[in-house]
């Protein structure tokens, strides 16, 4: 499996904007982005997903490189609330059965500061 | 919409004795799986189902852990007999099979064997 490498641990004020990276430099022409976030005391949370355009909903936006060997989530406005662990993870988007699961690493924990 | 639910949220028990966790997924979801997390390995598949059907238990650490799924709305983990290390938070999740659905965790059960 592809893997992917995020910053241990990242800082934002609050009401600023938020860009956490992911590098995935064996990703392969299949593999979806996928970005998960675990809140304090809670089961992960679905944040966002792409291939290979941007992509923006309500909680964050997607950044993808070109190349697609990283991308980056945006969180436009942190508040207190976004701390959070987050996980980017490389999941293919063709293959059934066990493509199902996902992998997490150890993601990176950001705090956001008031 | 109720999302994955688990139960029981917390659980204390002496070493020996046997634990069970329960997770109802959300209705329509045809995929299911258990996820460990630990401080030392993280978040950790142990299990999946699809249809009911244990399709994958490569994780499952040793024979003293059990999964079941009698049907669409009920899955178990049990753990016979537990150990101090088994101590760790268990998440359910469920997901719909088709391309990309994100998956939907429970809060967790936070387990610790005395």
């Amino acid at each position: 499996d592809a893997k992917t490498t995020q910053p241990n641990s990242m800082e934002s004020n609050e009401e600023e904007p938020v860009h956490l990276p992911c590098n995935h430099s064996t990703i392969s022409g299949t593999d979806y982005i996928h970005w998960y976030r675990q809140l304090p005391s809670q089961g992960p949370e679905y944040v966002i997903h792409g291939l290979t355009s941007n992509v923006n909903n309500r909680m964050a936006s997607l950044a993808i490189a070109e190349d697609r060997k990283s991308s980056t989530l945006i969180l436009h406005r942190a508040t207190l609330r976004d701390a959070a662990v987050y996980y980017c993870i490389l999941r293919d988007g063709i293959s059934s059965g066990s493509a199902r699961q996902l992998t997490f690493g150890s993601g990176t924990q950001l705090t956001v500061l008031p | 919409d109720a999302g994955v639910i688990q139960s029981p949220r917390h659980e204390v028990t002496e070493m020996g004795q046997e634990v069970t966790l329960r997770c109802k997924p959300i209705s329509g979801h045809d995929y299911l799986f258990w996820y460990r997390q630990t401080m030392m390995r993280g978040l950790e598949l142990l299990i999946y189902f699809n249809n009911n059907v244990p399709i994958d238990d490569s994780g499952m650490p040793e024979d003293r852990f059990s999964a079941k799924m009698p049907n669409a709305s009920f899955s178990t983990l049990k753990i016979q007999p537990s150990e101090p290390r088994d101590s760790a938070v268990y998440f359910c999740a469920s997901t719909q099979g088709t391309e990309n659905q994100p998956q939907h965790f429970g809060d967790g059960t936070r387990l610790s064997i005395l």
